[in-house]
């Protein structure tokens, strides 16, 4: 149960486009196609933003995309907003029932 | 609307319990899985347990194992988490959310904060 692997921070200018990595393994990213990705400001709660690798809930803005390539998973923000700044964290299925989240990478918008 | 509240923090000394409480409304609380999930202050989300629909099935990050015990009232729409032999290290605000079909954690409570502290 090792946590997923993500940068500490990463950050980006207004209209600008990000990509976060997510690193597991053979046993959770690389074996399932179950990452989930959630946003949570200071204070609240996390936020689901995408599911299944790539899919978006209701309500989730499209300029939020999620892919998946072997062990690494990515979050893809265009167009950043200020609004956009928070920390995010990859989560996914680790098999028995079981989840394993990534570290989480604090997003700035510069 | 799908509404979660958590109940039951607090302070508790090292070696002590605790009951968290996380009242669901808006959905069928039957039909789905729950998930504990907790946040050391400063720090990420660490995954907990998690339990299905009729509580039949747990499981448990290994952290916690033989000391917390997850459970559910489907009539009260109410699950559990019974936290014994406390540790500083569970110091944590803890979130119950629901999951959905593909492993998402679509609903999150607003979380309640736990301090294990002499």
């Amino acid at each position: 149960q090792s946590a997923l692997t993500q940068p500490a921070s990463m950050s980006g200018s207004p209209g600008q486009s990000i990509t976060i990595s997510c690193t597991g393994t053979s046993s959770d990213v690389g074996s399932y196609n179950l990452v989930s990705w959630y946003q949570q400001h200071p204070g609240k709660a996390p936020k689901l933003m995408i599911y299944e690798g790539s899919k978006r809930p209701s309500g989730v803005s499209n300029r939020f995309s999620g892919s998946k390539s072997g062990n690494t998973a990515s979050l893809t923000i265009s167009g950043l907003q200020a609004e956009d700044e928070a920390d995010y964290y990859c989560c996914s299925y680790a098999g028995s029932s079981t989840l394993v989240f990534g570290g989480g990478t604090k997003l700035t918008v510069l | 609307e799908v509404q979660l509240v958590e109940s039951g923090g607090g302070l508790v000394q090292p070696g002590g319990s605790l009951r968290l409480s996380c009242a669901a409304s808006g959905f069928t609380f039957s039909s789905y899985w729950m998930h504990w999930v907790r946040q050391a202050p400063g720090k990420g989300l660490v995954w907990v347990s998690r339990i299905d629909s009729d509580g039949s099935s747990t499981s448990y990050a290994d952290s916690v194992k033989g000391r917390f015990t997850i459970s559910r009232d489907n009539a009260k729409n109410t699950l559990y988490l019974q936290m014994n032999s406390l540790r500083a290290e569970d110091t944590a605000v803890y979130y119950c959310a629901r999951v959905g079909k593909k492993w998402e954690l679509d609903y999150w409570g607003q979380g309640t904060l736990v301090t294990v502290s002499s």
